[in-house]
């Protein structure tokens, strides 16, 4: 199995809402990943999984909490959000360690109204 | 921190000729180059990657050149088809200090039958 697989594919949630994006893998990876993809711009970093830990956070706002509950899944809670947090959400894995290739679930699309 | 230049940001070419896209990058301890590609409402997929004991690698119609003491790498494609038609994404890691890739902005690529 060579696939990252993330829920929900859409979400549109409001400002006072608490939501949950999910992430999951079996490629036994140990690495994992959450990027933020604006309309027409490249993924940018948002948090670094290592061994399950969190191991880098690229100054994102407390409002997106980051969990990763075993090897396999990686969650991310989202709450009173902002409408420019609209984007697409993106979940990736990797072997720890140089020069591996960054597996890209298919997203999830988030609207926040 | 690693900042990724990526040129030109569209490019349209006619189906069989060939495509370039060229970028640059700033931290010289960046050891690991991925290009992913990436269709319409679709995840980022790797297509070809460099490391940096190399110069070049090429796969079918797809090359990759790699000049550190420059610190630019390159993006061939020959025989373009329209299947080719893409986002293309360039970007660079240094992959002793974690796995952080960061992004070039990407470039349209649209090949016309």
């Amino acid at each position: 199995d060579t696939e990252v697989t993330q829920t929900p594919k859409h979400l549109v949630m409001g400002m006072t809402n608490k939501k949950s994006l999910k992430c999951e893998q079996h490629m036994g990876h140990r690495a994992m990943y959450w990027y933020k993809q604006k309309a027409k711009k490249p993924p940018e970093l948002m948090f670094v999984y290592s061994y399950e830990k969190l191991s880098i956070n690229e100054s994102v706002p407390s409002r997106f909490s980051p969990e990763c509950p075993n090897s396999s899944l990686l969650n991310l809670h989202l709450h009173a959000l902002q409408p420019e947090d609209s984007a697409l959400y993106l979940c990736a894995s990797s072997q720890v360690g140089g020069g591996d290739e960054q597996y890209f679930g298919p997203g999830t699309r988030l609207t926040v109204t | 921190g690693e900042n990724v230049e990526q040129h030109p940001s569209t490019l349209s070419v006619q189906e069989g000729d060939s495509a370039v896209i060229k970028c640059t990058y700033s931290d010289s301890a960046s050891n690991y180059f991925p290009w992913y590609k990436q269709e319409l409402g679709k995840r980022p997929q790797l297509i070809i990657d460099i490391r940096s004991n190399v110069g070049e690698k090429k796969d079918q119609r797809i090359a990759v050149t790699l000049n550190k003491t420059a610190k630019h790498f390159s993006l061939h494609i020959t025989e373009t088809q329209p299947e080719d038609s893409a986002v293309y994404f360039c970007a660079a890691s240094n992959n002793n200090a974690g796995n952080m890739l960061t992004f070039g902005g990407g470039t349209r690529l649209m090949v016309k039958p």
